[in-house]
């Protein structure tokens, strides 16, 4: 299997701030990298996929970068609906494999 | 808008065989593959298995001996069962289109 290891796990930080979250993968995946954002109670929300493609809707602030085995998403302003968990997804093979998780709360 | 709604018992008894159906709505099920999902409370994301809408199947090596996934075009519905179960697979379980459209989850305890 093909280990996604995501990092920090936690983070705090203030509205307005610059937040990165890392996701490093166990062998090369191309750009097969998706990320989503979850809230308490919901289903994970795309946000992006193939490492830096923004889904339709997703606002602006967020964005993907990253090829290989290393990627990062990087919220460049953050607003107070931001603050939830995020994931990364390798969907370049079965079984498809998702990071620990990064909870972003405000600090 | 294609939506996707679970549907199935909420508690299960340990060895038993969990049971649910994944209705979707605003689109065909047809020329797509459909995906299982699941999460422990408080844990992180772990895929179960995709169906395509042909009947083809892939499965998460982990839980490959329990898991079959069906799907029935004529109602535009894919199931999940997973037998033998243990405490250890109570977890909201999410159906979704891979990876834009998801339902709300459904919560599956493992109890006596």
């Amino acid at each position: 299997d093909i280990q996604m290891t995501q990092s920090p796990p936690s983070l705090s930080a203030s509205v307005g701030d610059r937040v990165t979250i890392t996701c490093r993968a166990s062998q090369n995946i191309n750009n097969y990298v998706n990320w989503y954002q979850q809230k308490p109670g919901k289903a994970p929300k795309l946000l992006i996929n193939l490492a830096s493609s923004l889904q339709s809707g997703v606002p602006s602030r967020f964005s993907g970068s990253g090829s290989g085995t290393d990627f990062t998403l990087t919220v460049s302003s953050l607003q107070p609906e931001d603050f939830a968990s995020y994931y990364c997804q390798q969907s370049y093979g079965t079984p498809y494999t998702f990071g620990q998780g990064t909870k972003l709360d405000i600090k | 808008q294609v939506q996707l709604q679970e549907s199935g018992p909420g508690l299960v008894k340990p060895s038993e065989t969990l049971s649910l159906t994944c209705t979707v709505s605003g689109g065909s099920i047809n020329n797509y593959y459909w995906s299982w999902i699941r999460q422990p409370p408080g844990k992180g994301l772990e895929w179960i298995g995709y169906i395509y809408y042909s009947g083809s199947t892939n499965y998460n090596p982990s839980l490959k001996s329990r898991v079959s996934i069906s799907v029935d075009t004529s109602r535009n519905q894919f199931s999940l069962k997973l037998s033998s179960v243990t405490a250890a697979d109570t977890a909201v379980y999410y159906c979704a289109r891979p990876w834009v459209y998801w339902g709300q989850g459904t919560l599956v305890t493992v109890s006596s």
